[in-house]
C-alpha cells in the first residue's frame, strides 16, 4: 500500500497570506490527523477528521481550519499567516483496527 | 490532563553500547503508549506501542520498551546502538479523548 502523501513538501509564504496543505491517507484509512511541529513547541495536535467530520481539535486559533473529503483526503488551511506559523505540518492517517497512526513526510511551511 | 516527559533532550551513546531513552507519562486512565522515530526531513515512524497485555513490547529495528505502571514509565531500550539509530525519538500517550500527546523528543547521537 502507498503511504501517507502530503503536498506540497515545501512552501514559502509571506505574512498575511493564506495557505492550503493537502494530505492523502493510506487507502482504507478514514481517520486523518494534523500536527504542527516546531523546535520550540514540539509536536502539537491540530485536529482530527473522521468520515468528513472533525472529531477532535487542539488549542489553535480559528485561523487554522481543516476539512475532509468523501475519499478521506484532507486539507488544512491557515489564513492570515504569521511568522510563528513557520513549521513542519505533519499529517497522519489511522488504522482504526490496530489504532496505529502512520505519518506522512510533512509540509515545511516558511512564513517570511 | 495527560502529559509526557522525556528526560534528556540529547543523548549520546557509543556504537555498540546500550541505548536507553526515558519516558514518563501522566494519565488518568490506562494509557496507550507509543514510541516514534523521526529522521531528518521525514515524518514520524512508529517503533512500537503498548495497549494492553504484555508489558514488555518489542518493536522494529531491535528496540523494545517496558510499561511500568507503578513508575508511570515507558522507557525505550536497544542493547546495541548502530549508527543508523541516530535520530529524534518521541514518546507519546493516547488520551481518553483519542488525542495523541507527544513528548518533547530526545535526539540520539551515536558516536563511532
Amino acid at each position: 500500500k502507498a503511504g501517507v502523501t502530503q503536498t506540497p513538501r515545501y512552501l514559502i509564504k509571506t505574512r498575511g497570506q493564506q495557505v492550503t496543505l493537502s494530505c492523502s491517507p493510506i487507502s482504507g484509512h478514514r481517520s486523518v490527523s494534523w500536527y504542527q511541529q516546531t523546535p520550540g513547541q514540539g509536536l502539537q495536535f491540530l485536529f482530527e477528521y473522521f468520515s468528513e467530520t472533525q472529531r477532535n481539535k487542539g488549542n489553535f486559533p480559528g485561523r487554522f481550519s481543516g476539512r475532509q473529503f468523501s475519499n478521506s483526503r484532507s486539507e488544512m488551511n491557515v489564513s492570515t499567516l504569521e511568522l510563528g506559523d513557520s513549521a513542519l505540518y505533519l499529517c497522519a492517517s489511522r488504522n482504526l483496527d490496530t489504532d496505529t497512526q502512520y505519518f506522512g513526510p510533512g509540509t515545511r511551511l516558511t512564513v517570511l | 490532563a495527560q502529559s509526557v516527559t522525556q528526560l534528556g533532550s540529547h543523548v549520546s551513546v557509543s556504537e555498540g553500547a546500550l541505548v536507553l531513552l526515558r519516558c514518563n507519562y501522566s494519565s488518568s486512565v490506562p494509557p496507550y503508549l507509543f514510541w516514534y522515530v523521526q529522521y531528518p526531513n521525514q515524518g514520524l515512524q512508529l517503533l512500537l506501542k503498548y495497549t494492553t497485555g504484555a508489558t514488555l513490547v518489542k518493536g522494529i529495528n531491535g528496540f523494545e520498551a517496558e510499561f511500568k505502571k507503578s513508575e508511570t514509565s515507558f522507557h525505550l531500550t536497544k542493547p546495541s546502538a548502530h549508527m543508523s539509530d541516530a535520530a529524534e525519538y518521541f514518546c507519546a500517550v493516547k488520551t481518553s479523548y483519542d488525542k495523541v500527546i507527544f513528548g518533547p523528543g530526545t535526539s540520539l547521537s551515536v558516536i563511532p
